[in-house]
């Protein structure tokens, strides 16, 4: 079985441009998170999803931040336009649907942001 | 202040030697306690998970431990591997939503 997937797994941009970030979870798993880490941070929650709907978006740090997830598949994170703030690894994760308990959460091998 | 601190932030052992990694966290009431294990460049995996009423949860050489009257849980790795190396890190849920340590990276030398 497939793992989650990011990409890109890395991606560095000039400061005002726009970049998309994407999650492919594991097949079948209708909850989907996005979680930032920041340099010497710990990582911290963005949103989740259960299939297309965002649940909680309470992470968002700004609406310069846009998840989006067609269909209830993939997700892609655009930020637009990005700030020296916005450096950082960016992880994807998902989940089963019934798994309210202990909800063990997947994550991708996330996408590492420079903006210069 | 982050709800879930870890200490120490590094350390050094020799392989095949013991260690113990810690967490307080004052998130409460929680679901569940886990630790991760992070790999340079790769996303966190977990190691454990523990509800509130479990005191102990092992997984091969890991064993993490909760003491949910003193909000403290910790991991200890018995007879360290290279392939040990990594940040380890605590996380609490509530639900679905997670709150992490910063992490201990742990470094394993021959």
């Amino acid at each position: 079985e497939a793992g989650v997937t990011q990409f890109p797994s890395h991606s560095v941009i000039e400061k005002g441009q726009t970049v998309t970030l994407r999650c492919d979870p594991i097949s079948g798993h209708d909850n989907l998170y996005w979680y930032r880490r920041v340099m010497g941070k710990e990582i911290k929650f963005l949103l989740h999803f259960v299939k297309e709907s965002k649940q909680d978006e309470s992470g968002m740090p700004n609406n310069r931040f846009l998840a989006e997830r067609t269909g209830g598949t993939y997700s892609t994170l655009k930020v637009q336009p990005a700030e020296l703030e916005d450096s950082g690894v960016y992880f994807c994760a998902s989940s089963k649907t019934g798994e309210t308990f202990y909800n063990e959460q997947f994550f991708g091998p996330g996408t590492r942001l420079t903006v210069l | 202040k982050n709800q879930v601190e870890q200490s120490p932030q590094s350390l050094i052992i020799l392989e095949g030697k013991n260690c113990t990694l810690q967490c307080n966290y004052t998130v409460s009431p929680f679901s569940n306690l886990r630790w991760y294990k992070q790999d340079t460049g790769r996303g966190p995996v977990s190691l454990t998970i523990m509800t509130f009423s479990e005191n102990t949860k092992s997984n091969g050489r890991y064993t993490a431990t909760l003491d949910a009257d003193t909000k403290q849980s910790s991991l200890h790795i018995t007879a360290s591997q290279l392939s040990d190396s990594a940040s380890y890190i605590c996380v609490v849920s509530v639900g679905y939503k997670l709150s992490f340590g910063a992490g201990t990276t742990v470094t394993v030398r021959a």
